[in-house]
């Protein structure tokens, strides 16, 4: 069982938004503003898309946007393209030994 | 260009040991701490392990804890995993990923491609 709790699965039509869920403790989410997203296609290494809750590394589309309320973070994908459909991981900063959680990962698909 | 690269990835047997490198390139490779975070067949992605810019820190999943060990040569660019007592759920592709600084842990800003370790008898 994942330290953080994605739905499993998101969809969404091409122009529409989606947003996607996170919810982890105090002790993680909650307790820092160090939340982060990745973008995994099948068979590829995890991309960066959002770090410290909101911000876009270089070259992230501004279609993508974080944001967080107490113990939950979200992921929003504005003006869906095909190109969206893969999978993303929310992550956070936990302190203490187990320093890094990840949730169970959100299948995003584009119909 | 910024690349990490792992290899050293393959079939174990149950018990057994092996020992990951990642090659870093296009970076100051001690200003960084790097980590090591695994993805099971079909599964999320497991933060498995870390390791300070200047090696002094190290931290692990309470999974792996007392099995792997975490190192790096900063004179050669290369990260390692020592990975003993292997069990089958340990079976996974492990990335080596760079963090955001050298001791700061809030975001992997670069990953490797992976290199696949198989638990089987």
């Amino acid at each position: 069982q994942s330290a953080l709790t994605q739905p499993p699965s998101a969809s969404g039509s091409p122009g529409q938004s989606v947003t996607i869920s996170c919810t982890g403790t105090s002790g993680d989410v909650g307790g820092y503003n160090f939340v982060s997203w990745y973008q995994q296609y099948p068979g590829k290494a995890p991309k960066l898309m959002i770090y410290e809750v909101s911000k876009r590394p270089s070259g992230v589309p501004d279609r993508f946007s974080g944001s967080k309320s107490g113990n939950t973070a979200s992921l929003t994908v504005s003006g869906l393209q095909a190109e969206d459909e893969a999978d993303y991981y929310c992550s956070s900063y936990a302190g203490g030994n187990n320093l890094v959680v990840f949730g169970g990962g959100t299948k995003l698909t584009v119909l | 260009e910024v690349q990490v690269l792992e290899s050293g990835g393959g079939l174990v047997q149950p018990g057994g040991s092996l020992r990951l490198s990642c090659a870093a390139s296009g970076f100051i490779f001690s200003s960084y701490a790097m980590g090591w975070v695994r993805q099971a067949p079909g599964k999320g992605l497991e933060w498995v392990s870390g390791i300070r810019g200047s090696g002094d820190g190290t931290y692990f999943a309470d999974s792996v804890k007392g099995r792997y060990t975490i190192s790096r040569d900063n004179s050669r660019n290369t990260l390692y995993l020592e990975m003993n007592s292997l069990r089958a759920e340990d079976t996974a592709v492990y990335y080596c990923a760079r963090s955001n600084g050298a001791s700061s842990w809030r975001y992997f800003d670069q990953w490797g491609r992976g290199t696949l370790v198989s638990v089987s008898s």
